[in-house]
């Protein structure tokens, strides 16, 4: 099993750009999430989603979008890119109705927006 | 709501000597609490959970966290620090009602270990 990937690794944008943060399980799990991390706050839920077609907002949405049409992946758009979303990009992943299963992460994705 | 607070951003030891990083959690529900560990430009690792069974919890790399209801704490320890665990703790709850993995995160705890 690869576990969850992520891509791209790092990448700059302009303000105003669009991008799609990439994000992928072979584990069969229902339950995907993005999170975002910037120092000094911990890890914030932006969206997640229970299944494929199902996904609901997280802490923090504005500015993102989400679309589940597999079990597999969960990528998240940015629409039109901001200097305040700048920061780091975790996927999860994880069982349903299984509060207690571990879940698990991604590598992360840098993203940088000038 | 479901939060938990970590009381020390920096923690700094030696090498083998203690470890002592503190969580409180606020739920009004019984939660689940996790510790996990972020090494330097790694993604996040399960270090422990606690499930309900036991107050107190083993975890992987000699690290053991206790559920103390009546303190509503759920602090971190590990006997004897390895240069190796320098690293961002997170304390992590998810309330126990909900029929998936919300996780709120604490701010972090970085762990500085020195030789």
């Amino acid at each position: 099993n690869a576990g969850v990937t992520q891509t791209p690794k790092f990448q700059v944008l302009k303000t105003g750009q669009s991008m799609t943060l990439q994000c992928a399980q072979d584990m069969n799990h229902e339950y995907m999430s993005w999170y975002r991390q910037d120092p000094g706050m911990g890890l914030r839920l932006i969206h997640y989603s229970v299944g494929a077609g199902i996904t609901d907002q997280g802490e923090v949405p504005n500015g993102y979008n989400v679309s589940r049409s597999t079990t597999e992946d969960f990528p998240l758009r940015l629409l039109s890119a901001a200097p305040s979303q700048t920061s780091v990009y975790f996927c999860a992943s994880s069982y349903r109705d299984r509060p207690l299963e571990t879940q698990y992460f991604g590598p992360g994705t840098r993203l940088l927006v000038l | 709501a479901q939060s938990v607070t970590q009381l020390d951003s920096h923690v700094s030891v030696s090498e083998g000597t203690p470890v002592l990083l503190r969580c409180n959690y606020s739920s009004s529900y019984s939660p689940s609490l996790f510790w996990y560990v972020q090494h330097p430009n790694k993604g996040l690792q399960l270090l422990l959970k606690y499930t309900s069974t036991a107050t107190l919890v083993k975890g992987i790399n000699g690290f053991e966290a206790e559920f103390k209801k009546s303190e509503t704490s759920f602090h971190l320890t590990k006997p004897s620090a390895h240069m190796s665990d320098a690293a961002e703790y997170f304390c992590v709850v998810t309330p126990w009602n909900t029929g998936f993995q919300k996780l709120v995160f604490g701010t972090g705890t970085r762990l500085l270990v020195s030789p």
